[in-house]
Order: C-alpha cells, then sequence, then structure tokens
C-alpha cells in the first residue's frame, strides 16, 4: 500500500495527558498538511509543510499543538495538556508540491482521538 | 474572510434519480477548487481539481463544473454505492502560503 498511512489509528487518553500521533505521507509527495475534523463538519486546516519546513502554523489551533517534518519524511502532530474539545479526528494529507499550490491531496484515514 | 459553503446539507436520491450538489465559495486567490469523497471513518478521497471558470471533469456517474462564483457537481442515475459525503474545497494563496478550505460536505444517500 503506498497511500498516506497514519498511526494509531484511534487514541483514548485521559485529560491533561500529552499525546503525539504519526503521519508517513506518499513518498513522492513533499508537501504534507494536518487537519482537524470534527463530526458533521467538513477538514479544518491546522499546519503544512514543504519538505522538512513548516510553512504555515497560524491556524494551529493553540500552543499546546505542534508539528514536526523532521527530515522532510514522515510527520508528528502533538498536543500537550489535552482538553475534552480536543476529541476529534486528526487528518494527515501529502500532495506534490508545485508553484501554482493546486496539487490535490491524498489523505490517510486518519486518528481518532478521545479524551476521557 | 475566505468561505466555501456547501448546500444542501443532506441529500436522499432514490437510484437512479440525477441531481447535483452545489459548493459557493468567496475567496481572493483562488487557486484551484476540488471536490472529494469522504465514506463514513475514512480519510476524504480526491475526485476532481477545476482550475478555472469553465471547466469541467467528469468520471463514471459524476461531472463537476466550475463558475467564478460557484462549482456543481452533477450526479446522473446514482446507485447505492455513490452514497457518501462530498466535500468541497478552495486552496488560496496567503502570503506566500497556500490555505485549504473546506466546506462541511453534503451527505448524499442514494436508496436502491
Amino acid at each position: 500500500d503506498t497511500g498516506v498511512s497514519q498511526d494509531p489509528r484511534h487514541k483514548i487518553t485521559k485529560r491533561g495527558q500529552n499525546v503525539t500521533f504519526r503521519c508517513d505521507p506518499i513518498s513522492e509527495h513533499n508537501r504534507l498538511y494536518w487537519y482537524r475534523q470534527t463530526l458533521g463538519q467538513g477538514p479544518e486546516f491546522l499546519t503544512y509543510f514543504q519538505n522538512e519546513a513548516q510553512l504555515e502554523k497560524s491556524r494551529l489551533l493553540s500552543d499546546r499543538f505542534s508539528a514536526e517534518r523532521p527530515k522532510g519524511s514522515f510527520s508528528t502532530l502533538e498536543i500537550q495538556r489535552t482538553e475534552q474539545g480536543d476529541s476529534a479526528m486528526y487528518l494527515c494529507a501529502s500532495s506534490l508540491g508545485s508553484r501554482a499550490g493546486n496539487q490535490p491531496q491524498h489523505f490517510g484515514d486518519g486518528t481518532r482521538l478521545s479524551i476521557l | 474572510e475566505d468561505q466555501v459553503t456547501q448546500s444542501p446539507e443532506a441529500l436522499r436520491l432514490q437510484e437512479g434519480e440525477s441531481s447535483s450538489l452545489n459548493c459557493s465559495y468567496t475567496v481572493s486567490g483562488l487557486r484551484g477548487l476540488f471536490w472529494y469523497r469522504q465514506d463514513p471513518g475514512k480519510g476524504p478521497e480526491f475526485l476532481f481539481t477545476l482550475y478555472s471558470a469553465g471547466e469541467e471533469k467528469e468520471k463514471e456517474r459524476l461531472k463537476a463544473t466550475l463558475t467564478k462564483k460557484e462549482s456543481f457537481l452533477h450526479i446522473t442515475a446514482p446507485k447505492p454505492e455513490d452514497s457518501a459525503t462530498y466535500l468541497c474545497a478552495v486552496q488560496v494563496s496567503s502570503g506566500g502560503s497556500y490555505i485549504p478550505t473546506f466546506g462541511r460536505g453534503t451527505s448524499l444517500i442514494v436508496h436502491p
């Protein structure tokens, strides 16, 4: 399978704990995106990388959220001191980069986070 | 503020009953409009990209069209397996970055 993979698929944790999610993009894709999706809503953009550079992070929901892509391959999204409102599906997507920025994104099946 | 609005929120069709989904947008610096299909518990699956007004794309029973302010996803003679949520997204250029904005989606159910 050469699609986008996310791990874990499900995460249940207690409020106040830190969680980290991993995303492995399609190997030839140099752009990687993170989204949050809640029930009945479309994906909400959080941040994206071009190779290892994080080009947009103003949409991260708070300073408890951070993302890395250390070698331009896989990426991690960390949420510190989780809150009830963080319960959601976290989606990762990857795409080819282009000067026009208009390449389609290919999504993983997400990590569902539940905060007890 | 850039916005993407999809209508209707939900649509029930009988098998073979053609219809259209709408995506209207108010954005500046549009770099492309995308349609995705999302099944429950899965990530969105790419369907089409439209880049300029007047453009059309087709795939099986689906046809996407684009004007300067909206896009339509036409479904011809749908089958039960077309049941899913259909998402519209725009990619906007903003200060050298590219910000994707999704609509809330249209939940389509096709009854046999």
